[in-house]
């Protein structure tokens, strides 16, 4: 089955407005990451968050790793802040995969 | 601004045809990865190369290879194209397995 499902699919703000991403996991993570991809196709780590609450500007994660949960909150939203935000995990297998979702997309529109 | 460089950007080719891809990163990195994002954006890992010590996706067929020269670069070689390998394949970096990942942009491969 599917290892990480991420919620909404999609998600449309006014600008200014927050923004609450969620990933869910059937496996236990030994790393947890967000990603951010733009319109334009490329990868953008965000920040590594495998447990616990991490901040980075606007950008909030927190990982409940017994609930095998995480969520990713953005506030006051920016047109920029548009594309599709990815969760990942690695399971700790030992073959160090990444095991992604298939992304919130997000637009902003002001 | 980015430091996981990709070349080329785009690729057609046939069935059966070879065709290598090209990675290099500045960041002074450790550990170099490729993963594939099929059409329906999911991305899966093929290789991880960590201090000349690969690993390999078991699932990944065995006309896939990647190359390494140094820690810096890692290019991907796949011996005869399917269909099936038509995706995005997009290389990253990381200073250690399970540090954050840094990624090219991408090559995108069309198989006719």
């Amino acid at each position: 089955g599917q290892q990480v499902q991420q919620s909404p699919s999609s998600l449309v703000l006014q600008e200014g407005e927050n923004a609450e991403l969620q990933c869910n996991f059937s496996s236990t993570a030994t790393q947890l990451q967000w990603f951010y991809q733009s319109p334009g196709g490329s990868l953008v780590s965000l920040l590594s968050n495998p447990s616990g609450t991490k901040h980075t500007g606007r950008l909030t994660s927190t990982t409940v790793t017994k609930e095998r949960r995480s969520s990713l909150h953005i506030s006051s939203s920016q047109t920029t802040d548009s594309g599709t935000y990815l969760c990942a995990i690695d399971r700790g297998t030992g073959y160090q995969n990444f095991y992604f979702g298939k992304g919130t997309s997000l637009t902003v529109i002001p | 601004e980015t430091a996981v460089f990709q070349t080329p950007n785009y690729h057609v080719t046939q069935v059966g045809n070879e065709v290598s891809f090209n990675c290099k990163q500045t960041l002074g990195h450790d550990t170099m990865y490729w993963y594939k994002q099929d059409s329906k954006k999911l991305l899966k890992i093929m290789f991880s190369y960590n201090n000349k010590q690969l690993i390999v996706n078991e699932t990944v067929p065995r006309r896939f290879s990647p190359q390494s020269s140094d820690k810096a670069h890692l290019n991907l070689r796949i011996k005869s194209v399917e269909p099936e390998d038509s995706a995005v394949y997009l290389c990253a970096s990381s200073w250690d397995i399970n540090e954050r990942l840094f990624f090219g942009h991408g090559t995108k491969l069309s198989v006719l």
